[in-house]
C-alpha cells in the first residue's frame, strides 16, 4: 500500500527558531492535513489544504504557523518562532478524495522537541 | 462544538475474551465516525468507518444516533490486536477530512 513519508522523524530545536516539518503524500492524493499530538493528550487538527490554499484550520494554527506545497510532491508545515508548547508529534496526511468519508493515510510522525 | 468521548484509558483483556472499545460523541448534525489504530510504533492508520459497514480483523461497530454511540467490538480478542485505539468523527457538511479524535483507548492482550 502506498504510504505518506515524513522527514525528520525527531527534530530538536531551540525556543525561538523556525522548524520546517516534511511530508511527501501519496503521489495521486489531493488533500492534504497537518494534525499533531501533545503527549498524553488527543490528537488535533491543524490545517488542512486543498488546490493549492488552505481550506480550513484551527485556532492552534495561528501566525506562526504556514504551509506550502512548493513542487509536486512536497507538502511542508512551518512554525516561524517555536514555543515551548510546540512541541509535540506532528502527523502529516492524504487523501484522494475530499469527503468527510474519506479515509486518511497518515505519515509515521515528526517528533518535535522545542528546549 | 463536536467531541468525542473515550472513557477508558486502558483496557486489558486476556486472549479470546470479548472486547468492547467505547467511545461517545456530541454534535448536532449527522456525523461520519472511524475508528483509527496505531500499533506500537507505527503509524495511524483506519480500522473502520461507520458508513461502509465492515468488519476489518474481526472489529466491528455501529453507529447508535439515539445513545451517540460507536462502540468498537470484538467477540474474541488476539495479542495482535493490542494497540492504541482512537475513535474519530467529521461533519458530513465539510468537504474536507476535519477529524475529532478521542483521548484513545489502549488495549492489552495477555496471553
Amino acid at each position: 500500500e502506498p504510504e505518506v513519508t515524513q522527514t525528520p522523524s525527531h527534530q530538536v530545536t531551540q525556543m525561538g527558531q523556525e522548524v520546517i516539518l516534511r511530508c511527501v503524500p501519496i503521489s495521486n492524493h489531493l488533500y492534504f492535513y497537518w494534525y499533531r499530538q501533545i503527549l498524553g493528550q488527543k490528537v488535533e487538527f491543524l490545517v488542512s489544504f486543498y488546490n493549492n490554499e488552505i481550506s480550513e484550520k484551527s485556532e492552534i494554527f495561528d501566525d506562526q504557523f504556514s504551509v506550502e506545497r512548493p513542487d509536486g510532491s512536497n507538502f511542508t508545515l512551518k512554525i516561524r518562532s517555536t514555543k515551548l508548547e510546540d512541541s509535540a508529534m506532528y502527523f502529516c496526511a492524504s487523501s484522494g478524495q475530499g469527503g468527510s468519508g474519506e479515509k486518511l493515510f497518515f505519515g509515521s510522525g515528526t517528533q518535535l522537541s522545542v528546549l | 462544538a463536536q467531541r468525542v468521548t473515550q472513557p477508558e484509558k486502558l483496557l486489558s483483556v486476556f486472549k479470546g475474551a470479548p472486547v468492547e472499545l467505547k467511545c461517545n460523541y456530541s454534535y448536532s448534525g449527522s456525523p461520519e465516525l472511524f475508528w483509527y489504530v496505531q500499533y506500537s510504533r507505527q503509524r495511524l492508520q483506519l480500522l473502520l468507518r461507520h458508513i461502509s459497514r465492515e468488519s476489518i480483523k474481526g472489529f466491528t461497530a455501529d453507529l447508535n444516533k439515539g445513545e451517540t454511540s460507536f462502540h468498537l467490538k470484538k467477540p474474541f480478542a488476539q495479542e495482535e490486536d493490542s494497540a492504541m485505539y482512537y475513535c474519530a468523527l467529521s461533519r458530513w457538511d465539510t468537504g474536507f477530512q476535519k477529524l475529532v479524535f478521542g483521548t484513545g483507548t489502549r488495549l492489552l492482550v495477555s496471553p
